[in-house]
């Protein structure tokens, strides 16, 4: 499979723990972004990723959350404290770099984050 | 405020049937529209991408429909089947000097086909 993945694809936490999520975009991909999707909601644009370097990051993205993409590749997000509020499914998504105007993203499976 | 208004919020029809789905936006300066198939517990697949220049795009049984001047997009699709269950998301890229934070999602009309 040549998709993005990401993993794991569910995941249950206490209020308070940390967690990591992955993500592996499609190899020749350059961009790599991270979205959160809650329930009855359109995805919300996290952060953003050319290669390793984060270009952009969204309000949302508050102090306890952080992205990584160390060698331009795969990616993690990091959430410390979780609070409920976090209970979401955090998507990730990758593009090509080029020319391309339309700049399509690719998304991956997801992961379910539940805080309990 | 830069939004995509999709309606209905939610839909059943029967297998076989036509359906049309509406998306209006606000955003400005305007890139692209995109319609996403999102299945339950899974990321959303592209179906669709139109700029403001091409007012109509097909795939398969979806088309999309795009009115730049009044800034509505449709997405019909026809001949429903019970694998076209799904939240459908109209998705609005503005052209914000090079911002890749500029996707604006909708809620997503959610699609249920009964047989």
């Amino acid at each position: 499979d040549t998709g993005v993945s990401q993993d794991p694809r569910h995941k249950i936490t206490k209020r308070g723990q940390n967690v990591t999520f992955r993500c592996d975009p499609i190899s020749e991909h350059n961009r790599l972004y991270w979205y959160r999707q809650t329930l009855g909601q359109g995805p919300e644009f996290l952060t953003y990723f050319q290669n390793e370097a984060q270009l952009e990051k969204s309000r949302l993205l508050s102090d306890r959350f952080s992205a990584e993409r160390p060698k331009g590749s795969f990616s993690t997000l990091e959430i410390q404290r979780t609070e409920q509020g976090d209970s979401a499914m955090y998507l990730c998504a990758s593009s090509g770099g080029g020319s391309r105007t339309y700049n399509e993203q690719f998304f991956g499976p997801g992961t379910r984050l539940t805080v309990l | 405020k830069n939004q995509v208004e999709q309606s209905p919020q939610s839909l059943i029809i029967l297998e076989g049937k036509n359906c049309t789905l509406q998306c209006n936006y606000t955003v400005s300066p305007f890139s692209n529209l995109r319609w996403y198939k999102q299945d339950t517990g899974r990321g959303p697949v592209s179906l669709t991408i139109m700029t403001f220049s091409e007012n109509t795009k097909s795939n398969g049984r979806y088309t999309a429909t795009l009115d730049a001047d009044t800034k509505q997009s449709s997405l019909h699709i026809t001949a429903s089947q019970l694998s076209d269950s799904a939240s459908y998301i109209c998705v609005v890229m503005g052209n914000y000097g090079g911002s890749q934070g500029n996707l604006i999602f909708g809620k997503g009309t959610k699609l249920s086909v009964k047989p």
